[in-house]
Formats: structure tokens, sequence, C-alpha cells
């Protein structure tokens, strides 16, 4: 079974400082992991997601994620925040033939001016 | 055009009643999926449809009865509705390799009374 794990419930930055959201996860075969971002009272919008090319991805609106398989890690940074980047974050794991996400707990994301 | 849509968006109701929740996709995706979202924001699995057919189901309540008619829509009907039912419901669509983004709705924001 996998699972992931997202460190810290809350997270919040200055505007224009380094954004870093913590994911880890758990699975005995190869995981494909994503990243979602929910805007209040909307849907999920995909990210980014690693699919076992590069393990270095880049998404949307700046923000990128490294697949480090020796530390299970799948963090996802943005160089500068933006105001605009106040939003929950999932971090999610899914397997070769899974009809399924399985998600982190969430992270919630707030810029200060 | 909107990929994934739910209705209705919002749905107040009294416990014991009975309630649907419609969902479409024009992506023309086979795989469709129900996740329930609680009130601490936690992403869970609930359905998941290929083709038709069921291929999920997380041990959910069988007060919870999906159906397809037909690939583009998967429906959630609920049965004797219970205080603890109360949260956001999405549905969403992929292609059904594990690998591939799932596209989601705006969700349904259910209250039970």
């Amino acid at each position: 079974a996998q699972s992931v794990t997202q460190l810290g419930s809350h997270v919040s930055v200055s505007e224009g400082a380094l954004v870093l959201l913590r994911c880890n996860y758990s699975s005995s075969v190869p995981p494909y992991l994503f990243w979602y971002v929910q805007y209040p009272n909307q849907g999920l919008q995909l990210l980014l997601k690693y699919t076992s090319a590069a393990t270095l991805v880049k998404g949307i609106n700046g923000f990128e994620a490294e697949f480090k398989k020796s530390e299970t890690s799948f963090h996802l940074t943005k160089p500068s925040a933006h105001m605009s980047d106040a939003a929950e974050y999932f971090c999610a794991v899914s397997v070769r033939g899974a009809q399924k996400l399985v998600f982190g707990q969430g992270t919630r994301l707030t810029i200060n001016p | 055009d909107t990929a994934v849509s739910q209705t209705p968006k919002y749905l107040v109701t009294q416990m014991g009643n009975d309630k649907s929740i419609k969902c479409e996709q024009n992506l023309g995706h086979d795989t469709m999926y129900w996740y329930k979202q609680d009130s601490k924001k936690f992403l869970k699995i609930m359905f998941s449809y290929n083709n038709k057919e069921l291929i999920i189901n997380e041990t959910v309540p069988n007060r919870f009865s999906p159906k397809s008619p037909d690939k583009a829509h998967l429906n959630l009907h609920i049965n004797s509705l219970e205080l603890g039912d109360s949260a956001v419901y999405f549905c969403a669509s992929s292609i059904p390799t594990g690998q591939e983004t799932q596209y989601f709705g705006p969700g349904t924001r259910l209250l039970v009374l």
C-alpha cells in the first residue's frame, strides 16, 4: 500500500521568499507522484507530476519538485512567493495500474505581504 | 468548456434524506472517481469506475451507491444521510494507467443537518 506524509499542515512565508512544502511517500513499487493545488472553494488543479522520467520536475506557476528516491521525498519549491500562491497544496502518490490517488493531509500556504 | 462538471454545487439536507450528486466529463476518459474531502481537508478515494465497471470500493458504507450510465457520467446516490456525511465530494476522471493526471470537478459541498 502507498502512503504520503506532508510535513507541516500550515506554512507561512513572506511575499518574494522561497516556498518549500515537504512531502514524503511510502511505496513498495516505483511510485508516481503528484502535487495538486486547491484554491478556496474550488476543485484540485495539477501543479506537476513525476512519472519516472526526469527527477526534477517543473510545473505551472513557477513551481518545481525533485524526486529523491533515497530520501523517499518529493518536496515542492518556488523561488519567490506571490500573493496568488496562497492555497491548500496536496501531495499524492499512485502506482502503475492503480485506479486511485492516495493523498497527504495537505499544507495550507499563507503569503504575508 | 468545463472538463469535469458536478451538480449541484451545494446541497443542504436533513438527516435521513436521500440525495444524488451528478458528474459528467467531456475529456473522453475511461476512468472516473469519487473522492470525499472531510472538514480537515483530507481527501480519500471512495469509488473508481473504469468503462462503467466498479473497480474500487474503498470501504464505503453501502448507503452510498455510485452509478455509471455511460463512460462520461458517474453519479453518486446517498441513502439515509447522516451528520457524518457532511463533506465536499469531488468527482475526477483520467486515463487509467496510474501515471495519468486526474482532472477534478469543482466539488459538491454537502451539509447534513
